[in-house]
């Protein structure tokens, strides 16, 4: 079965710090991977996602990530964090497992940004 | 933009009690997904829909879950007898259709406490 690690519980960051957060997962075959955010107050949303093609992905309000096959890992990085980054962020991995597809989650990193 | 509905927002019970709750998935959307979400950790799936038909149930504790999409648009989940292990966020979740690997679409949950 598959899973995901996401090894940071919760990371504090002043304004403008840069962000790296982990995350690795385990499954052999084919997977497609997502960052999921959820603000405080609000439902879960999609930061962005990597099914194929370029392993680097860039999503909403400049975040990215990076695919690294050989180290099954999907890290999410933002050079320049603000306030509103405060949140929690959720990597999650979709294999195909007897002919359907499954997301599996993370157990999340809260992020808390300083002013 | 078309959003994930669901209802409650919030539900306390006692334990032994009955509770529902119900979900409206984007429309359109063939796939219908259950999560619980307990605090701390990322949200496990419970149970998946193609249109009306249970796809994946292996994760719902049937003794006591059950979930329904009879015309294959909307659901509901319940809980019979409630324990105060089930205190958790219930997420309700839709897409296009897995086998093309859509982006999940996640509502607002309910947030079950279990007294």
């Amino acid at each position: 079965a598959q899973s995901v690690s996401q090894h940071n519980h919760h990371v504090i960051l002043s304004e403008a710090a840069s962000l790296e957060l982990g995350c690795n997962y385990s499954y052999g075959g084919t997977v497609n991977l997502f960052w999921y955010v959820q603000y405080p107050g609000q439902h879960l949303q999609l930061l962005l996602k990597y099914f194929s093609g370029d392993p680097l992905v860039k999503g909403i309000k400049g975040f990215e990530a990076e695919f690294i096959k050989s180290k099954f890992s999907f890290n999410l990085r933002k050079p320049s964090v603000q306030w509103s980054d405060t949140a929690e962020y959720f990597c999650a991995v979709n294999a195909k497992l007897r002919g359907n597809e499954k997301l599996t989650f993370g157990t999340g990193t809260r992020l808390t940004i300083i002013p | 933009e078309a959003e994930v509905a669901q209802s409650p927002r919030y539900k306390i019970t006692e334990k032994s009690q009955a509770v529902a709750f119900w979900c409206d998935p984007i429309s359109g959307h063939a796939t219908l997904y259950w999560y619980r979400q307990i605090l701390g950790q990322g949200p496990e799936l419970l149970v998946q829909f193609q249109d009306e038909s249970v796809v994946d149930d292996s994760q719902l504790p049937k003794d006591r879950f059950s979930a329904e999409r009879l015309k294959g648009v909307d659901s509901t989940l319940k809980i019979q007898p409630a324990e105060l292990g089930d205190s958790a966020m219930y997420l309700c979740a839709s897409s296009l259709d897995p086998l093309r690997t859509d982006t999940q679409y996640f509502g607002p949950g309910t947030r079950l406490t279990v007294l």
